[in-house]
């Protein structure tokens, strides 16, 4: 079966640590991958978009990578900071060019100072 | 929240009693989609709409009915609500239905089904 998968437990880190959230899925062939932000009470936020023929993406602090082979994507924050907790949700296209996505559960992010 | 609003934010209704949720943008964009939040099972698509008058169904749309006569309004109807249909909902809109897809997403409304 179809399945998206992230880390459920939270992810507590000291400020100033690079935190690395994980993404997995199986029987999915993405064209991309999107990475986004949720606030308490508030809708996702778009963060950034890996395409398949890419291994790594950059903004700012962020980065992302895709692993076409291992069917992963990882999504690091560098010198996080405590306006960094947030939930982190990954998305990627649920069958070929419909624009559904699906979404993973998200990872919750906690930087303490 | 990207000129996406939605109506109302939050509201308590009865098991058996219709429900409509609106949800409104101001960017033009041609596709606009609905989400149900929950515990456990995260966002899930409900429907989702590709221009005026066309809409299509999503992960869990048993029980919900969706229309679009206008390209900003996006309605989601739930015909005799239950207690499971308790749930966050979100709304999202998006220029490029296809590859590349990237979705704003509305503030959210939360229904409570008693």
């Amino acid at each position: 079966s179809q399945k998206i998968e992230q880390n459920s437990e939270a992810l507590n880190i000291q400020e100033g640590k690079t935190a690395t959230l994980t993404c997995n899925y199986t029987n999915y062939s993405p064209a991309y991958l999107q990475w986004y932000r949720q606030d308490p009470g508030r809708g996702p936020v778009f963060l950034l978009l890996i395409r398949e023929n890419e291994k790594e993406k950059r903004k700012e602090r962020l980065k992302v990578t895709f692993d076409t082979t291992l069917k992963q994507s990882l999504f690091h924050i560098t010198a996080s900071q405590p306006a960094d907790s947030a939930t982190y949700l990954c998305a990627l296209e649920g069958s070929s060019n419909t624009g559904k996505l699906i979404f993973g559960q998200g990872t919750t992010l906690q930087v303490k100072p | 929240d990207a000129g996406i609003t939605q109506s109302p934010r939050h509201k308590v209704t009865e098991t058996g009693t219709p429900v409509t949720l609106r949800c409104h943008q101001t960017e033009n964009h041609r596709y606009m989609y609905w989400y149900r939040q929950d515990p456990g099972h995260g966002l899930r698509l409900i429907h989702y709409s590709y221009g005026v008058k066309d809409t299509d169904k999503g992960e869990v749309s048993d029980g919900y009915s969706v229309s679009r006569s206008k390209t900003e309004d996006f309605l989601l109807t739930l015909e005799s609500a239950t207690s499971s249909q308790t749930s966050v909902y979100f709304c999202a809109i998006s220029e490029a239905g296809g590859r590349e897809n990237t979705q704003y997403f509305g503030p959210g409304t939360r229904l409570t089904v008693l």
